[in-house]
């Protein structure tokens, strides 16, 4: 079974630019969430999305959105790149948001360069 | 305070020792704790998840919870070279967001 697909790998922007990163799940995976890896530091949580709700937010700045479709694959736009958002960006999935199904499980990831 | 803090590191074993990663974390309604692996340019990946207090054992791998002390902790039996990496640890305080340290570096020395 494939797991986590990430889109792109990898990227360079420009300040002021806008990008949107893709994910598909594991399949049968309903959750989806997004995390923000900086070097030298552990992931930090953006939004975590199932059956195409909402269900989380962290710390970011309106500047990043994101959205689940009905087959589960999400998509993370960030707005006004600025250079602290040069990051590796995580997709995970997990099976639901239940205690006993809320493990996470990561893609490859896409590395995001803002020059 | 950090939520969840992780030995600065970086830790260095002899092959074949044990090394030993320690966790704590500060939300007391934490309820499921997980340990990942991250090798250098490459994604976490899962080694361990626990959840009830006491040890957990997957081959090499002991993971151990406590969560009157609120402390979690992995051991690595018989390492080896190729357990070096940077690992993880990672609380839920609630269903599907997952709070993670900074990591602690491991080497195993040949």
């Amino acid at each position: 079974d494939a797991g986590v697909t990430q889109s792109p790998t990898h990227l360079i922007k420009t300040r002021g630019q806008q990008v949107t990163l893709r994910c598909s799940p594991i399949s049968g995976h309903k959750s989806v969430s997004w995390y923000q890896q900086v070097l030298g530091q552990g992931p930090q949580f953006i939004f975590q999305y199932y059956e195409k709700e909402e269900r989380g937010r962290g710390n970011f700045p309106d500047r990043f959105s994101a959205r689940q479709f009905p087959n589960y694959s999400s998509e993370l736009n960030v707005n006004a790149l600025l250079l602290g958002d040069s990051a590796l960006y995580l997709c995970a999935s997990s099976w639901g948001v239940t205690i006993s199904g809320n493990t996470i499980y990561f893609g490859e990831g896409s590395w995001l360069t803002v020059v | 305070q950090k939520e969840v803090e992780q030995n600065s590191g970086p830790l260095s074993v002899p092959e074949g020792a044990i090394a030993s990663l320690n966790c704590t974390y500060s939300d007391r309604g934490s309820q499921s704790f997980f340990w990942y692996r991250q090798y250098s340019g490459k994604s976490p990946e899962l080694i361990m998840s626990i959840y009830s207090n006491g040890d957990k054992e997957d081959g090499r791998f002991t993971a151990q919870l406590n969560k009157a002390s609120q402390y979690v902790s992995l051991l690595i039996r018989d390492s080896q070279p190729s357990d070096s990496a940077t690992y993880l640890c990672a609380v839920n305080t609630n269903a599907g967001k997952s709070t993670f340290g900074d990591g602690t570096t491991l080497t195993v020395k040949p």
